[in-house]
């Protein structure tokens, strides 16, 4: 069974304490890997996605990577406005469908 | 803003009711996707259109429905409604690329069944 699973669920970080956020995959066949921001009450915000094996992409202090059975969000130097859920999500190679399948999220709070 | 519009953004209605959901995506994007998401389930995949046709359909009941339109915008009517149902309701929209599709979400319609 295909299935996306994000660790941790919580995380608490001091300002400027660097980390990273776990993805984990298991689909028959990955077309691509996509990483959301998501504020509460609001919808999720695009910020990577990653295609291939070995694909990184930076954004400001985001930093997404990709292997074949997992990807990481690495955070350095966050801020309080860092805080937020960050959802993976994984788009399979299936025909013509293009739908996501998201984990459960990580949520991150960013203390001053 | 993402580009994808949505309305209404909150909308309260009875048990057994039925309400209609209406998503405007991006400029030039044919393909629509609705997702539930409610406190307990995560972020849910309903159904997926493309130009006007029905695609791929995930976990949807059948008291659901959707439909796109010539004009791209799309709707998700819910009918026969029960408090379970309550949740934020997401559209989102894409465009294929050559080398893959990026996929923007709108800010999501507020359902509360009382």
């Amino acid at each position: 069974e295909d299935q996306v699973t994000q660790s941790p669920e919580a995380l608490r970080l001091q300002e400027g304490e660097s980390s990273s956020l776990n993805c984990s995959y298991t689909v028959s066949g990955l077309r691509g890997l996509f990483w959301y921001r998501q504020d509460p009450g609001k919808g999720p915000e695009f910020l990577f996605t990653l295609y291939s094996a070995g694909e990184e992409k930076e954004k400001e202090r985001l930093k997404a990577t990709l292997t074949k059975k997992e990807s990481f969000l690495h955070i350095t130097a966050p801020k309080p406005e860092d805080s937020a859920t960050y959802l993976c999500a994984v788009q399979f190679r299936s025909g013509s469908a293009r739908q996501l399948t998201f984990g459960s999220g990580t949520q991150l709070t960013v203390l001053p | 803003d993402s580009g994808v519009t949505q309305t209404p953004k909150h909308l309260i209605t009875a048990t057994g009711q039925r309400v209609t959901l209406r998503c405007s995506p991006r400029s030039g994007d044919l393909s629509v996707y609705w997702y539930q998401q409610s406190l307990d389930q995560g972020l849910q995949f309903l159904i997926q259109y493309y130009n006007g046709e029905e695609r791929a359909k995930g976990n949807i009941l059948e008291r659901f429905s959707a439909q796109q339109f010539p004009d791209l915008h799309s709707e998700l009517n819910l009918s026969s409604l029960e408090l379970g149902d309550s949740a934020l309701y997401f559209c989102a929209s894409s465009v294929e690329g050559r080398y893959g599709n990026t996929i923007y979400f709108g800010e999501g319609s507020w359902l509360t069944v009382v």
